[in-house]
Formats: C-alpha cells, structure tokens, sequence
C-alpha cells in the first residue's frame, strides 16, 4: 500500500509569487485535504476535493485554490504570496464516508 | 470562540507515569472524533478514533463525553518514545471541516 506523498518538500518563494504543490492521495483514498500549519499551531483546513470538485472549504481567500485529477491526486496553488503564507502544507486522504485521514510529509513553504 | 481547545502544556512526565490530556469542543452536533499525534516536524499520524462507548489500544485510552463536549485521552505506562505533540481533532460532519487542536505537548522524561 502506497502512502501520502508530496512534492516539493521545501520551497523558497518571494512574496507576490505563485506557487503549486502536488499530493499523490494513498492508494485506495478518493478523497484529498488540503491544510496549512503555521509554526506552534495545530493544522488549518483549507479545502477538500471529491470527485474532482470542491467539497468544503474553511476560511481561506480564493488566493488558495485547487484540483483533483481522475488519479485522485491533487494540487493546492496559492497566488499572490504573502509573508503570513509561510507554513507547513499539507495533504490528507481518505476515503469518502470514513473520516479517518492519513497525512502526507508536507511541503514547507517560505515566504520572503 | 474556537471550535476545538486544548491545553498547550507541556507536560513534563517521568517514564512509567500515566498522562492525561482533555480537549473541548464548540460544536454540539459534532460527530467524529480522532486523537493524532505529530512529532517535531513530521505530519500528523493518527492514533485512534474516539468513539461514543469509548476505546482503548494498549497503553492508550480514548473518551467521548458529548454532554460536557469534551474528548480525552489517557497514556498509561508513558515511554520515552511518546514524546510528541497530541492533536485534537473534531469532524462536525457538515462542510466536511476538520478542526484541530493547536496540540499539547508531552515529554517523558527518563
């Protein structure tokens, strides 16, 4: 069985960038959450894809967006880098209707 | 108010001693329940599930109270590999959101 994975593992951005990080879902996982975690908190949710759409969001600006491919894998892109957008990212798949959800590394991103 | 709160610690124990970590939640109609763990810069592994009759896995024991809205955990017979951060976490089930704790913090000392 494959886990969680993601890419790139660090990043250095300057602030007004666009960025893309990738999470390839565990094997047998359709659904994908995304989640920021800034140093000493706990995760932050973001959004969750389903079936290549959508599936809730928390309270984060359209700045932060996202797909699903049919693989279930998923991108998390973030426009128009801000300094407060450093932070752990990370990926989360489950499967639909069990809650139960397994965490990728993570790409650390930073902001200059 | 925030949806889930935890105690930050930390908590220092020494090896052997039994720890206990409590975490409330806003959201009265919440549904499921997970304790993870996260050592220092590392993703979230989940630990277990907490359901409603409660549940156990070795040294670890989880608890639902859903009229004080409040899940625990208990660490038994502490190692020194427990050593980590304990998230809260709690799916409402309505905008599929999951909402964590900021983590409380455990070092067991030798």
């Amino acid at each position: 069985e494959t886990g969680v994975t993601q890419s790139p593992t660090h990043l250095i951005k300057t602030r007004g960038q666009q960025v893309t990080l990738r999470c390839s879902s565990q094997s047998g996982h359709n659904t994908v959450s995304w989640y920021q975690q800034a140093l000493g908190q706990g995760p932050q949710f973001i959004f969750q894809y389903y079936r290549e759409e959508e599936n809730g969001r928390g309270n984060f600006p359209p700045r932060f967006s996202g797909l699903q491919f049919p693989n279930y894998s998923s991108e998390l892109n973030v426009n128009a880098l801000e300094l407060d957008d450093s932070a752990l990212y990370l990926c989360a798949s489950s499967y639909r209707g069990n809650y139960e959800q397994y965490f990728g590394p993570g790409t650390r991103l930073t902001v200059t | 108010r925030k949806e889930v709160e935890q105690d930050p610690g930390p908590f220092n124990v020494p090896e052997g001693a039994t720890v206990a970590f409590n975490c409330t939640y806003s959201n009265s109609a919440s549904q499921s329940f997970f304790w993870y763990r996260q050592d220092c810069r590392k993703e979230p592994k989940l630990l277990m599930s907490v359901y409603s009759s409660g549940n156990e896995d070795g040294r670890f024991t989880a608890q639902l109270n859903r009229a004080s809205q409040y899940i625990s955990l208990l660490i038994r017979d502490s190692k020194l590999s427990d050593s980590a951060t304990y998230l809260c976490v709690v799916n409402p089930h309505t905008g599929n959101q999951f909402y964590f704790g900021t983590g409380t913090s455990l070092t067991v000392i030798p």
